[in-house]
């Protein structure tokens, strides 16, 4: 167990629709990041918080966005949501500094979109 | 843009026998990890690599580090069942953490008895 906690663990949704993907990081951790994992893309990273603010963008669609919370949990939201949105969220946090740049990845959000 | 290789990206292998994954990546960088990924779960950390000449061994695994030549390699020691998973290596491009980690495509790896 990593300290990652993700919810919900599954999704099922329909073309067009909006969901929530929800991310507490470890305890003290500052720092999330989101990606996604599918068959085709592999692993790719989406976008990073730290302490509330924007810090990263990576491979993520304009239909996506995110926020990090004052608590510092952290939501992934994405919406008009296409077939080829179907994969494995993850959400992975780190303390900056202390192991380099050493994540640590929650259980995931499958999200399977029909 | 950086790139990480991993080759082979599929291993089926002997219990007993020995093995090396490589992992190859583009651009200049002294921060790299593996993970291991079971079917249907997520990505635990195996190794972190901090420097060029970095080794660090766990059990019937080894990680080390060539910055100079952008490789890094896992060995795998007289394989067991237990070690069949997916691996995957990470490079970290920025210095300072403001990025997310660029992983390679991954190592599915079978262990036979």
């Amino acid at each position: 167990d990593s300290g990652v906690t993700q919810t919900p663990k599954h999704l099922i949704t329909a073309t067009g629709q909006r969901v929530t993907l929800r991310c507490s990081p470890r305890s003290g951790d500052l720092s999330v990041y989101w990606y996604q994992q599918s068959l085709d893309q592999g692993l790719q990273f989406l976008i990073q918080y730290y302490n509330g603010e924007e810090r990263a963008k990576g491979n993520i669609l304009e239909r996506f966005s995110a926020q990090q919370f004052p608590d510092l949990h952290s939501e992934l939201n994405l919406s008009s949501l296409e077939l080829g949105d179907s994969a494995l969220y993850f959400c992975a946090s780190t303390t900056l500094g202390l192991q380099g740049n050493e994540q640590f990845f929650g259980p995931g959000t499958r999200l399977t979109v029909l | 843009e950086l790139k990480v290789e991993q080759n082979p990206l599929f291993l089926s292998m002997q219990e007993g026998k020995n093995y090396t994954i490589y992992c190859n990546y583009s651009t200049t960088s002294d921060r790299l990890y593996w993970y291991r990924q079971d079917p249907g779960k997520s990505l635990e950390s195996l190794f972190v690599l901090l420097s060029n000449g970095a080794v660090k061994q766990e059990g019937r695994l080894m990680a080390s580090l060539d910055t100079k030549a952008r490789l890094s390699t896992l060995h795998i020691t007289a394989a067991v069942h237990d070690l069949s998973a997916t691996y995957f290596c990470a490079v970290d491009s920025s210095g300072g953490g403001a990025d997310g980690l660029t992983f390679g495509k991954g190592t599915h790896l079978i262990i036979q008895p």
